[in-house]
């Protein structure tokens, strides 16, 4: 597609329940980012693809929080067990590798509110 | 350690104005980049411009540009000519590429505000 599409734009779901959010990236990007955004800081690094395997992890905050990219395109980031404090903007990004200069293109995220 | 730091939470510029957005890194990384992006309240994150740590010449991109002052660790966005359009949360942010992953780390951002 022209740009990286992330669904779904908003999800409000229940403390405890199991959530799947989608991005699919610019064609023939390679690389494939996971950041969370809450309200009013900075994007905080969270899982990187490189093709269809993480290249890294180290940001998922604990084990409740998977993502995987089984065909090296589309990504989905899921969630177990949601608490409060998931509530957040989850953006994706892509790009054409993960090295030096290549410049990521974000997607407009999906705002996630768990009640 | 913040790796990318801030300081100016939000800052308000008169229309036609230049305005200097502030940001310091900490990296003992040889080689890395810097980039800043732009967040409108719609909330897609635009890439404005970037700059190499091996870069000689500072970073310009139409009426952005790019301070670099490597020894003091600092990259400084400049926008000229501001218009009412340029209203919106700024984030700085860097790779490492020595380290592992590659990954963008980003400040806390700035927000900025155009008066007509």
């Amino acid at each position: 597609g022209a740009g990286v599409s992330q669904t779904p734009s908003n999800k409000v779901t229940e403390k405890g329940k199991y959530v799947e959010l989608r991005c699919d990236p610019i064609s023939g990007h390679t690389a494939l980012y996971w950041y969370r955004q809450s309200l009013g800081q900075g994007p905080e690094f969270l899982i990187y693809f490189q093709g269809t395997g993480a290249a890294d992890d180290s940001g998922l905050p604990n084990d409740r929080f998977f993502a995987v990219r089984p065909e090296g395109s589309v990504s989905t980031l899921k969630i177990q067990r949601t608490e409060r404090g998931d509530s957040a903007v989850y953006l994706c990004a892509s790009s054409t590798d993960s090295s030096g200069a290549n410049v990521l293109t974000f997607g407009a995220g999906s705002r996630l509110t768990v009640l | 350690a913040q790796k990318i730091t801030q300081t100016q939470p939000g800052m308000f510029v008169q229309e036609k104005e230049a305005v200097t957005l502030d940001c310091t890194y900490d990296t003992s990384d040889p080689s890395y980049g810097l980039f800043w992006y732009k967040q409108p309240s719609s909330g897609e994150m635009i890439f404005l411009i970037y700059q190499g740590s091996y870069d000689q010449q500072n970073a310009t991109e139409g009426r952005y540009s790019l301070n670099f002052q490597k020894a003091r660790k600092s990259a400084n966005l400049v926008i000229s000519a501001s218009q009412l359009g340029d209203s919106a949360m700024y984030f700085c942010a860097m790779r490492e590429f020595k380290a592992a992953g590659n990954k963008l780390t980003f400040g806390g951002g700035t927000r900025v505000l155009v008066k007509p």
